[in-house]
C-alpha cells in the first residue's frame, strides 16, 4: 500500500514570508497527525484531526499557524507569518483509528526560514 | 521539563558493540512504543510494549518496559551500521495526545 505523501520536501523562505505544506495519508486511515520537529529532537505534536474534524490542537501556534483537513482525506499546514524560530521538519502521519496509536509517518517537509 | 527523557542523547559506537538506550518518565503509560529514524526520513514503529515488566524482542533489538510502567530500555546486540539513526520512545499519558521522548541519536562506526 502507499504510504504518507508529502509535499515539498523542502523550503526555504524568507521570514514574514508564508507557506503551506500538503499531506495526503495512507488510504483509510481516519486519524491525521502534523508534527513539529526541530533538529537533533522529537517530533512535537502540533495538531491532530480524526476524519475532518479536530481532536487536538492544544499545541498549535494559533496565531500564525493554521491547519484543515477537508473531506478527511488530504490535509493541509501553513504557517503566516513565518519566524526564523519556524525552522524545523514537519510530519505528517496517519493511523487507522484515533486509538491504534500505531502512526505512519510521511518523509516530512524540511523549512528553513532566513 | 520534557515528558519522556531519553538518555543517552548522542551514542557512537564501533561496530559488533552492545548498546542500551533509556526513556524515562515520572508518569505511568499504559503503552509505550519505540521507533527509529533514519536521516530524511520520518520515524517507523519498531514496537508497542503494553504490559509492565514486558520484553520483546525484534532481532538483535530487546526492549523492555518497567514493572511499574514509567520507564522503558531498548538494548541493541552486536550494533551494525544499519542500526543508525535517531532512536525515539513515544507514549500517551492521558487522553489522546502523543508525546514523543528527547531522542537519542545513535552512530555505528563500520
Amino acid at each position: 500500500e502507499a504510504g504518507v505523501a508529502q509535499s515539498p520536501r523542502y523550503k526555504i523562505i524568507e521570514k514574514r514570508q508564508s507557506v503551506a505544506f500538503w499531506c495526503n495519508p495512507i488510504s483509510g486511515h481516519a486519524t491525521l497527525y502534523w508534527y513539529q520537529q526541530i533538529l537533533g529532537q522529537g517530533p512535537k505534536l502540533l495538531i491532530q484531526f480524526q476524519n475532518n474534524g479536530v481532536v487536538d490542537d492544544s499545541q498549535l501556534p494559533k496565531d500564525r499557524f493554521s491547519a484543515e483537513r477537508l473531506k478527511g482525506v488530504d490535509s493541509t499546514l501553513k504557517i503566516q507569518p513565518a519566524k526564523l524560530e519556524d525552522s524545523a521538519v514537519y510530519l505528517c502521519a496517519s493511523s487507522f483509528y484515533r486509538t491504534s496509536h500505531e502512526q505512519y509517518f510521511g518523509p516530512g517537509t524540511r523549512l528553513t526560514v532566513t | 521539563t520534557q515528558l519522556l527523557e531519553q538518555s543517552p542523547q548522542f551514542l557512537s559506537i564501533q561496530e559488533g558493540e552492545n548498546l542500551t538506550v533509556y526513556c524515562n518518565s515520572s508518569s505511568v503509560f499504559s503503552s509505550l512504543q519505540w521507533y527509529r529514524q533514519e536521516p530524511g526520513e520520518g520515524p517507523v514503529l519498531l514496537v508497542t510494549v503494553v504490559t509492565g515488566g514486558e520484553v520483546k524482542k525484534l532481532k538483535r533489538l530487546t526492549f523492555q518496559f518497567g514493572d511499574a510502567r514509567k520507564d522503558s530500555s531498548l538494548h541493541i546486540t552486536a550494533a551494525q551500521p544499519g542500526d543508525t539513526g535517531l532512536y525515539l520512545c513515544a507514549a500517551i499519558p492521558n487522553g489522546n495526545q502523543f508525546y514523543f521522548g528527547t531522542g537519542t541519536s545513535l552512530t555505528v562506526i563500520p
